[in-house]
């Protein structure tokens, strides 16, 4: 059974750029969230998503934003990016609750 | 809102030392408890959880926890560590019944000598 995979791995951008990143989940997974990890605060909750619905979401500006499709694919997006913003994007899958995260490998940002 | 705290940022132990990573969450509530382990270059993979029941659960590798709920604990043990258990370790609480979110400790990096 494939894991969850991450598009892009790595990517670099300049400051005010967007970025949108993707995730497919574990086949039959529904849920999908998505977390950011940096060296100073952690591993912080984005949002997550359910049946193409938002379900909850962390305590991130409005710059992220996400989507989940009709197949649980899910993006990311983060506008006008700031250098803050660099991070490892994880996104995690589930199938039900409570029950077990499957983390991806995740999406290095590098803002420049 | 919950909130975890792993007082040991970076532990060192020779092999065949038994291990004690300390976990504790705020939440006034009901819980579910969580270790994640991050091997060098790899995903975050769940060693074991707690949802209810025996408060002492058995994860993988060898991998135990505690929970103790008087002392807003969860502390991860293992008897004998050995050099491929060098790897950063997440505790992490989600409040039962809430949404799938779960609130991550800063991580504790274990590095085991050969």
């Amino acid at each position: 059974k494939a894991g969850v995979t991450q598009t892009p791995r790595y990517l670099i951008k300049t400051r005010g750029q967007q970025v949108t990143l993707s995730c497919s989940p574990i086949s039959g997974h529904r849920s999908v969230s998505w977390y950011q990890q940096t060296p100073g605060q952690g591993l912080q909750f984005l949002f997550e998503y359910f049946s193409e619905t938002q379900r909850n979401k962390g305590n991130f500006p409005g710059r992220f934003s996400g989507r989940q499709f009709s197949n649980s694919r899910s993006e990311m997006n983060v506008s006008t990016l700031e250098l803050g913003d660099s991070a490892l994007y994880l996104c995690a899958s589930s199938s039900r609750w409570p029950g077990e995260l499957f983390f991806g490998e995740g999406s290095r940002l590098t803002v420049l | 809102a919950q909130s975890v705290s792993q007082h040991n940022h970076h532990v060192i132990l020779s092999e065949a030392a038994s291990l004690e990573l300390g976990c504790n969450y705020s939440y006034g509530g009901t819980v579910n408890l969580f270790w994640y382990v991050q091997y060098p270059g790899q995903h975050l993979q769940l060693l074991l959880k707690y949802f209810s029941g025996d408060p002492l659960v058995k994860g993988i590798k060898g991998f135990e926890a505690e929970f103790i709920k008087s002392k807003f604990s969860f502390n991860l043990r293992k008897p004998s560590v050995q050099w491929s258990d060098t790897a950063e370790y997440f505790c992490a609480v989600n409040a039962r019944g809430s949404a799938r979110q779960l609130t991550f400790g800063s991580g504790t990096q274990l590095t085991v000598l050969p």
